[in-house]
C-alpha cells in the first residue's frame, strides 16, 4: 500500500502568514490522483483540493495545491482565523485508498 | 444539495455485528461511487470500504480481513456497511463520503464497540 508521510505534524503560525503544508507518498501516486482536506472539531471533514491542484467547490483561492509524483504541497497563502484546523492528505488512485497522518494547523 | 445521512451506529459488544446505513439525497446515487471512511477517538482518518455506482468494484482495506462488507441499494439511495466479528478497535465515528475525491461527508455515526 502506499504510504502517505505528512509534515509538520504541527505547524504555528499566525493569521495573515503562509502556511506549507507537505504530503509525501511511498511511491508515485497515480495521475496524480491526491486530495487535501481540513476537519475542524467535531466536523466531518471537507474536501479542499483533488487531483493534486484542483480546488473544489466553493473553496476560496488562498487554498493551493500543487505536486506530482511522490510529493505533494497544500499552501495556504493567507491564513484567516477559520483556517486553523487539521489537514490530511489522500490518495485515491491505488487500493487502498490511504491517508496520511495530519497536520495540526494551530494558532500561535 | 447534497445530503448524506448515516444511521445505524451504536453500543455493540465483541464479537458482535452492526449494519451501518447512508441515505442520500440531491444528486442521481446510481452514477457516484461511494465510501466508508472512519475515524478513532482522537485519531486520523482510515479509508474502509469502496464500492462503484453499479457494485461492479468493491475494495475493503486489507485490515479488515473479510469482517466489514460494503453493499449498496440504488433504488433506495442508500449505501451500507455490514461489520461482523467486532473488536474494541473498530470503535470510531464511521462516515460514508461520496465518489472516489469523497466531496461530500455526511456527519458520522459512532460505533463503540465494548463489553
Amino acid at each position: 500500500e502506499i504510504v502517505l508521510t505528512q509534515s509538520p505534524g504541527t505547524l504555528s503560525l499566525s493569521p495573515g502568514e503562509r502556511a506549507t503544508l507537505s504530503c509525501r507518498a511511498s511511491q508515485s501516486v497515480s495521475s496524480s490522483y491526491l486530495a487535501w482536506y481540513q476537519q475542524k472539531p467535531g466536523q466531518a471533514p471537507r474536501l479542499l483540493i483533488y487531483g493534486a491542484s484542483t480546488r473544489a467547490t466553493g473553496i476560496p483561492d488562498r487554498f493551493s495545491g500543487s505536486g506530482s509524483g511522490t510529493d505533494f504541497t497544500l499552501t495556504i497563502s493567507r491564513l484567516e482565523p477559520e483556517d486553523f484546523a487539521v489537514y490530511y492528505c489522500q490518495q485515491y488512485g491505488t487500493s487502498p485508498h490511504t491517508f496520511g497522518q495530519g497536520t495540526k494547523l494551530e494558532i500561535k | 444539495e447534497v445530503q448524506l445521512v448515516e444511521s445505524g451506529g451504536g453500543l455493540v459488544k465483541p464479537g458482535g455485528s452492526l449494519r451501518l446505513s447512508c441515505v442520500a439525497s440531491g444528486f442521481t446515487f446510481s452514477t457516484y461511487s461511494m465510501n466508508w471512511v472512519r475515524q478513532a477517538p482522537g485519531k486520523g482518518l482510515e479509508w474502509v470500504s469502496s464500492i462503484s455506482g453499479t457494485s461492479s468494484y468493491i475494495y475493503h482495506a486489507d485490515s479488515l480481513k473479510g469482517r466489514f462488507i460494503i453493499s449498496r441499494d440504488n433504488a433506495k439511495n442508500s449505501l451500507y456497511l455490514q461489520m461482523n466479528s467486532l473488536r474494541a478497535e473498530d470503535t470510531a465515528v464511521y462516515y460514508c463520503a461520496r465518489s472516489v475525491t469523497k466531496d461530500y461527508w455526511g456527519q458520522g455515526t459512532l460505533v463503540t464497540v465494548s463489553s
